[in-house]
């Protein structure tokens, strides 16, 4: 399998926009998703792969792909952003999927 | 409503065995597969294994190769993951999950989790 690079931490001042990365190999041929995940709870999507948002989710969720990289834009990130962010695609062979290490993300 | 419900997690010795479940309710089970995600305590997400709809197909992570099996009774709308041979690096938190209709590696529900510890 491949593996996916996210940085571990990052923040941002509230109301103002923050981009959460993601690189590897295999995300030059699939598509990554991502996951948000609180204190205690189960990790939730926030963004499908092909860019494709999950019911519920606000539309200052948005995501981007190129060469082997993807980003999880949070446009007027809120308190509530406050969390874990997960990248995921399948690796290279397809036969597997790959998290990212994740990445903390703070609301100043 | 879409509702995972996980059981089996216990405290195992390492070489020892487990068998978690996970009964699925509030969808047509065999028309999704099923993943199993992991978490170990204070640490990422991990996948570990999924299996298709009707159990055509069953793939694994390298790390639980071997050691893991994946299964479905659909008739009881439930998920199974057997493991053997465990390792302390297999203490965690077991996620049961449904892939969306997209196709993996997206997941649209996940279950409460439940916790594995391997300890001598």
């Amino acid at each position: 399998s491949s593996e996916l690079t996210q940085d571990p931490a990052v923040s941002v001042a509230l109301g103002q926009t923050v981009r959460i990365t993601c690189q590897g190999d295999s995300l030059r041929s699939q598509s990554a998703g991502w996951y948000q995940q609180k204190p205690g709870q189960a990790p939730v999507a926030v963004m499908f792969t092909q860019n494709i948002r999950p019911s519920g989710i606000p539309d200052r969720f948005s995501a981007s792909n190129s060469k082997d990289s993807a980003s999880l834009t949070i446009a007027g990130a809120q308190a509530e952003d406050e969390a874990d962010y997960y990248c995921n695609s399948r690796d290279s062979t397809g036969n597997q999927v790959v998290f990212g290490g994740g990445t903390k993300l703070t609301v100043l | 409503e879409v509702h995972l419900v996980q059981s089996g997690g216990a405290m195992e010795q390492p070489g020892g065995s487990l068998r978690l479940s996970c009964a699925a309710s509030g969808f047509n089970f065999d028309g999704y597969s099923m993943h199993w995600v992991r978490q170990a305590p204070g640490k990422g997400l991990e996948w570990v294994a999924v299996i298709s709809g009707k159990s055509e197909s069953t793939h694994y992570a390298d790390s639980v190769k071997g050691r893991f099996t994946i299964s479905r009774d659909n008739s009881k709308n439930s998920v199974y993951l057997q493991m053997t041979s465990l390792t302390i690096d297999d203490s965690a938190l077991y996620y049961c999950t449904r892939e969306y209709d997209s196709g993996w590696p997206n997941i649209d529900y996940w279950g409460r989790g439940t916790l594995v510890t391997v300890s001598p």
